[in-house]
């Protein structure tokens, strides 16, 4: 069964708003991606995360992953209209990666 | 650099039918994986080269699936014969060791 679980499936928020994503995984992670995958487009990779409760930022963008090594969060502050997108987690465990089912962000001007 | 490169962009086909997926990694990277993503499902492995041979196909859903990657450079996904449920975006990405993936834009696949 699927081993990363990613909430919310769908958020809509108004610009200017911030935005959050959780990964929950049912077992601990080597290391957890975070990808953003535009309408129509293909995932890309933004950050990887792999000592136990780290947080590193880009920007606007906070990635945390929990002292457990078993869940993770992707935070946007003061969201803009080009952040709009998919936006997967993915946990790898053994030799393989498990994505999330991704976050649908759309963000109202 | 160039990217990864997948072909076609798009596919439409009847079931029954069979339908070959081709992917060209970034050159010089061993790794290859194919990930598929049903309508909204998340991305699923479907299986990893290193070379020319098959690391872990455990995500191949069934017999139907066939992937190869002869030379150990370009690699294809041949259906056959595609069924309804076999609708999705197929994914390629690849890597050097076991570094971050590079995603291909993906190939969408519709069978009718």
């Amino acid at each position: 069964g699927q081993q990363v679980m990613q909430i919310p499936q769908y958020q809509h928020v108004q610009e200017g708003e911030d935005f959050t994503t959780y990964c929950n995984s049912s077992t601990t992670l080597s290391n957890i991606q975070w990808y953003k995958q535009r309408p129509g487009g293909h995932p890309v990779f933004l950050i990887q995360l792999v000592k136990s409760g780290e947080v590193k930022k880009q920007k606007r963008l906070t990635f945390q992953f929990g002292e457990a090594k078993k869940n993770s969060s992707l935070h946007i502050t003061a969201t803009q209209t080009t952040d709009v997108g998919t936006y997967f987690c993915a946990g790898l465990t053994g030799n393989q990666f498990y994505f999330g089912t991704g976050t649908s962000l759309t963000v109202i001007p | 650099e160039a990217g990864v490169t997948q072909f076609p962009s798009h596919s439409v086909i009847e079931k029954g039918q069979t339908v070959t997926l081709r992917c060209d990694p970034i050159s010089g990277h061993d790794n290859l994986y194919w990930y598929r993503r049903v309508m909204g499902k998340e991305i699923k492995f479907l299986l990893h080269f290193v070379k020319e041979s098959k690391q872990d196909e455990s995500g191949m859903p069934n017999n139907r699936f066939l992937a190869e990657r002869t030379g150990g450079t370009y690699s294809t996904l041949k259906v056959q014969p595609a069924e309804l449920e076999d609708s999705g975006v197929y994914f390629c990405a690849s890597s050097q060791g076991r570094k971050l993936q590079y995603f291909g834009p993906g190939t969408r696949l519709t069978v009718t």
